[in-house]
């Protein structure tokens, strides 16, 4: 069974520029979910889909931040215009429906200079 | 307020050493509580979970890890450190199987 991927695994972009990070979790899995690292700090919680529809995005910082899921099954993260403080790592997350077994993936790290 | 504590940043065993990462969480009900680990350019990898049950909980790799209820504490142990546990270890919680909280991660340093 292929694991949750993301892509890219790093990018580099200027400040101001629009970037977009991409996910594909396992097969099957209706739950996915965005997380983000920042600075070392916690791994926080940005949003979480079921099939195609947000279910919780709550945590997303802000509206440039926008977070795709069509046809339910991968997504998209796209952020514009970048900021500095958007730098870390971002992780996606995959679960099957009433299960708890979360399968993360390797995570983006995106750098905003 | 609700919270996962790592309170150790960075921890340094020797090799062959025993090893507890402590883990406190504040929530009012008994959340899901889960560890992963982080190897340098890896995902996050679940090492054990505990629901309900058993407090003491095996994962992978000879790790384990006990609930205790009256901390609130869920602290992951391994009697014996491998130079390849150096990696960073994340305690989390779900508390409605809806979104999971992590702790800021404790980083591990294995000396031979």
């Amino acid at each position: 069974e292929a694991g949750v991927t993301q892509f890219p695994s790093h990018s580099v972009i200027e400040k101001g520029q629009t970037v977009t990070l991409r996910c594909d979790p396992i097969s099957g899995h209706d739950n996915l979910y965005w997380y983000r690292r920042v600075m070392g700090k916690e791994i926080k919680f940005l949003l979480h889909f079921v099939k195609e529809s947000k279910q919780d995005e709550s945590g997303m910082p802000n509206n440039r931040f926008l977070a795709e899921r069509t046809g339910g099954t991968y997504s998209t993260l796209k952020v514009q215009p970048a900021e500095l403080e958007d730098s870390g790592v971002y992780f996606c997350a995959s679960r099957p429906a009433g299960d708890y077994g979360y399968t993360f993936g390797s995570g983006t790290r995106l750098t905003v200079v | 307020a609700q919270s996962v504590t790592q309170p150790d940043i960075h921890i340094t065993v020797s090799e062959g050493a025993s090893l507890e990462l402590r883990c406190n969480y504040s929530y009012g009900a008994t959340p899901y509580l889960f560890w992963y680990v982080q190897s340098p350019g890896q995902g996050l990898q679940l090492l054990l979970k505990y629901f309900s049950g058993d407090t003491l909980v095996q994962g992978i790799k000879g790790f384990e890890a006990e609930f205790k209820r009256s901390q609130s504490s869920f602290n992951l142990r391994k009697p014996s450190v491998h130079w390849s546990d150096a990696a960073e270890y994340f305690c989390a919680v779900d508390l409605n199987n809806n979104d999971m909280r992590f702790g800021a991660g404790t980083r591990l340093t294995v000396k031979p």
